[in-house]
């Protein structure tokens, strides 16, 4: 199976904070990542896929990168709604497996 | 409007059964590859099983293999997730999930139900 690792697991940051989020997969998927946002009591949204495109509504502040095994979501300037669980997902090989998650909270 | 309405959760028994339903709108369901992925209590996601849209092959975890059975009724716009010899373990919220671009593996998963939380206790 793919394992996905998320660093960091948990961070700290204000409204305006550049945020940076890397995952990483234990073999090659290309660019078959997702990058998934949750809050509290609800179903993730997706916010990029294929490493790099933006799901169509979700604002630009939010961009993905990355090719192979690592990859990273951006946020550029964070506001008040982005504190959340963020998760990528790997759907390149099943068993399809998601990160740990990343936590950003004030 | 792609929409997904999970239904058929509740507490059941170790050992016991239950079937949860996903009533899907809103795309031509039977086009789409389809998924459910279930969420513990504060823990993250998994992937549970995935479903082909027309040949309905189907694809599982090994935590669930030869307990759960995915399948879809596309009559009915409908997926299904028969679950048995439910265990403390499969306790979570499990939601469904549409496949972008109509395969799972190609496209991931771009719209996801509400869910339906399952327990497993005596």
């Amino acid at each position: 199976d793919i394992q996905m690792t998320q660093s960091p697991s948990s961070l700290s940051a204000s409204v305006g904070d550049r945020v940076t989020i890397t995952c990483r997969a234990s073999q090659g998927i290309r660019n078959d990542l997702d990058w998934f946002q949750q809050k509290p009591g609800k179903a993730p949204q997706r916010l990029v896929y294929a490493a790099s495109s933006l799901q169509s509504g979700v604002p630009s502040r939010f961009s993905g990168s990355g090719s192979g095994t690592e990859f990273t979501l951006t946020i550029s300037s964070l506001q008040p709604e982005d504190f959340a669980t963020y998760y990528c997902l790997q759907h390149n090989t099943y068993p399809f497996t998601f990160g740990p998650g990343t936590t950003v909270d004030i | 409007e792609v929409q997904l309405l999970e239904s058929g959760g509740g507490l059941v028994q170790p050992g016991g059964s239950l079937r949860l339903s996903c009533a899907a709108s809103g795309f031509t369901f039977s086009t789409y590859s389809m998924t459910w992925v279930r969420q513990a209590p504060g823990k993250g996601l998994e992937w549970v099983s995935s479903i082909s849209g027309r040949d309905t092959t189907t694809v599982y975890a090994d935590s669930v293999k030869g307990r759960f059975i995915i399948s879809r009724d596309n009559s009915k716009n409908t997926l299904y997730l028969q679950m048995n010899s439910l265990r403390a373990d499969d306790t979570a919220v499990y939601y469904c999930g549409h496949c972008s671009g109509g395969a799972c593996q190609s496209g991931g998963f771009d719209i996801w139900g509400q869910g339906t939380m399952v327990t497993v206790s005596s």
